[in-house]
């Protein structure tokens, strides 16, 4: 059964730093890309980013480019999201998300919350 | 303001049919294929529809999905009240390289 296990929210000031980090389990982790998506309070989905299986080839939406970075240790089967430059629009719920091929994401995470906030 | 345009809301009566529209174009829906998601509040999304229209193995055939164009369409009949939630669309965009989702639409069962 595959399952994705998020941590590393928690509460930063603006302008500082956190890490995420998502536990997978039940499949072959390298063999798939896996995605960040995160949910802000009262809106929808938003796509954050994503890693190819190998990590080479990596891909963000723009209101995090420069800002935030996509890794993975397929050795510790754990992806990564390195945020940092924080800022309070960034308040979200953080999902990972495996990838079934085709940027069709078939397993979710419960979701971690981040909180930016002075 | 989505890259991808669905209805902010859809109602219908328990049992009856519903349909979701998801309006893209040619970098996005055009040439990629959609899918569809349902999300309850705190809980994890579901994916719904894969490639188009095809359904994920638990996922019933009450539930179906099209694609004709920059448009697709995510269709639920014999509606029960388990199905109120919040319904999403998404594909990749070509020009941007990325995922996009529609702003979601919330289904309530009258």
């Amino acid at each position: 059964q595959v399952q994705l296990v998020e941590s590393g929210g928690g509460v930063a000031r603006p302008g500082r730093s956190l890490r995420l980090s998502c536990k997978g389990s039940g499949f072959p982790f390298s063999a798939f890309g896996l995605h960040w998506v995160r949910q802000a309070p009262g809106k929808g989905l938003e796509w954050v980013a994503v890693i190819s299986d190998d990590g080479s080839n990596k891909y963000y939406a723009d209101s995090v480019k420069g800002r935030f970075t996509i890794s993975r240790d397929n050795s510790k089967h754990t992806l990564y999201l390195q945020m940092n430059s924080l800022r309070s629009e960034d308040t979200a719920v953080y999902y990972c998300a495996k990838d079934m091929g085709y940027g069709e994401l078939d397993s979710w995470g419960q979701g971690t919350l981040v909180t930016v906030s002075s | 303001q989505s890259v991808l345009t669905q209805p902010p809301s859809v109602s219908a009566a328990p049992g009856q049919k519903v349909t979701i529209s998801c309006s893209g174009s040619s970098s996005n829906i055009g040439n990629n294929y959609v899918s569809w998601y349902q999300h309850l509040p705190g809980t994890a999304p579901k994916l719904l529809i894969y490639e188009n229209n095809r359904r994920p193995s638990g996922i019933p055939d009450r539930i179906s999905g099209s694609k004709s164009g920059t448009s697709a369409t995510l269709g639920i009949t014999g509606l029960q009240t388990g199905d109120e939630a919040d319904y999403y669309c998404a594909t990749w965009d070509t020009s941007l390289t990325a995922v996009v989702f529609g702003g979601g639409t919330k289904l309530t069962v009258l």
